[in-house]
C-alpha cells in the first residue's frame, strides 16, 4: 500500500533533550512538509522540502531542524531550543505541479509530550 | 500576508440534512489552490475537495461541493445528506505558487442522529 508513515505515534521527551520524528513516504512524491498543530487550532508550517538535499523554513522553524537525504524520508528534529514543543506533528507530501504545489497527503501524526 | 478565516468555530447538523461551512481568504495572488480537509477524531487529515483558482466551475465530490467566489475570496463547503461519519474538524487551506501555505483555524462539525 502506498502512503505516508510517521513514527512513533506517541513520543515523550524530557526537557532539554532533542528528539527526532520520522516521516517516510512511498508515493514517489517530490515535496514533503512538516506541520505543527496545537489543541483547537489549525496547522502551522515548520519546514518543507521540494527536492532532495534542499529545504526551506516555514512560519515557525525556530527550534526545529530537518534533513532530506532521500526522496522517501524527511525527519524532523525538535531541539532543546524549542520552548514549547508539546504538540501534534503532521507530515505531508505532494507532487509539485505547474508553477506551484498540488494536493498534500498527510501521515497519521505524532503526538509529542514534554515531561 | 495570506490569511484564511473560518468564522464558524462550531456547527451542528441533523443527519441527512445539508450544512454549509464558510471560508474566506485574503491574497493578492491570481493563481492558487484551495482545499477542504477533514480531521476526524483519529486526527488523520483527509482531503475532501480541491479547487484551482483559474477554474470557474465549482468542484464537486459526491456529497461534497464548493461555492467558489474568486472576486469575493470566498470558498464555502456544502455537505449534502450529512452522515454521522462526517463528524470532524474541517479545515480550509490555501496554497499559492509562491509556496505560501496557510490553513484556517477549523470548524468543528457535529452530525446529530
Amino acid at each position: 500500500d502506498g502512503g505516508i508513515t510517521q513514527s512513533p505515534k506517541y513520543l515523550f521527551r524530557k526537557e532539554g533533550q532533542n528528539v527526532t520524528l520520522s516521516c517516510e513516504q512511498n508515493l514517489n512524491h517530490d515535496a514533503m512538509y512538516w506541520y505543527r498543530q496545537d489543541p483547537g487550532q489549525g496547522l502551522r508550517l515548520i519546514y518543507y522540502s521540494q527536492i532532495v538535499n534542499d529545504f526551506q523554513k516555514g512560519d515557525i522553524a525556530e527550534g526545529y531542524s530537518v534533513s532530506r537525504e532521500k526522496k522517501e524520508s524527511f525527519p524532523l528534529t525538535v531541539t532543546s531550543a524549542q520552548k514549547n514543543p508539546t504538540a501534534f506533528y503532521l507530515c505531508a507530501s505532494s507532487v509539485p505541479s505547474g508553477g506551484g504545489t498540488d494536493t498534500q497527503y498527510f501521515g497519521p501524526g505524532t503526538r509529542l509530550t514534554v515531561l | 500576508a495570506q490569511t484564511v478565516t473560518q468564522s464558524q468555530p462550531e456547527m451542528s447538523v441533523q443527519e441527512a440534512e445539508t450544512v454549509t461551512l464558510s471560508c474566506t481568504y485574503d491574497t493578492s495572488e491570481n493563481n492558487y489552490y484551495l482545499f477542504w480537509y477533514k480531521q476526524p477524531p483519529s486526527r488523520q487529515m483527509i482531503l475532501v475537495i480541491r479547487q484551482e483558482a483559474y477554474k470557474q466551475q465549482n468542484a464537486t465530490e459526491n456529497r461534497f461541493s464548493v461555492n467558489f467566489q474568486k472576486a469575493a475570496k470566498s470558498f464555502s463547503l456544502k455537505i449534502s445528506d450529512s452522515q454521522l461519519g462526517d463528524t470532524a474538524m474541517y479545515f480550509c487551506a490555501f496554497i499559492d505558487y509562491g509556496q505560501n501555505f496557510v490553513f484556517g483555524p477549523g470548524t468543528r462539525l457535529s452530525v446529530l442522529p
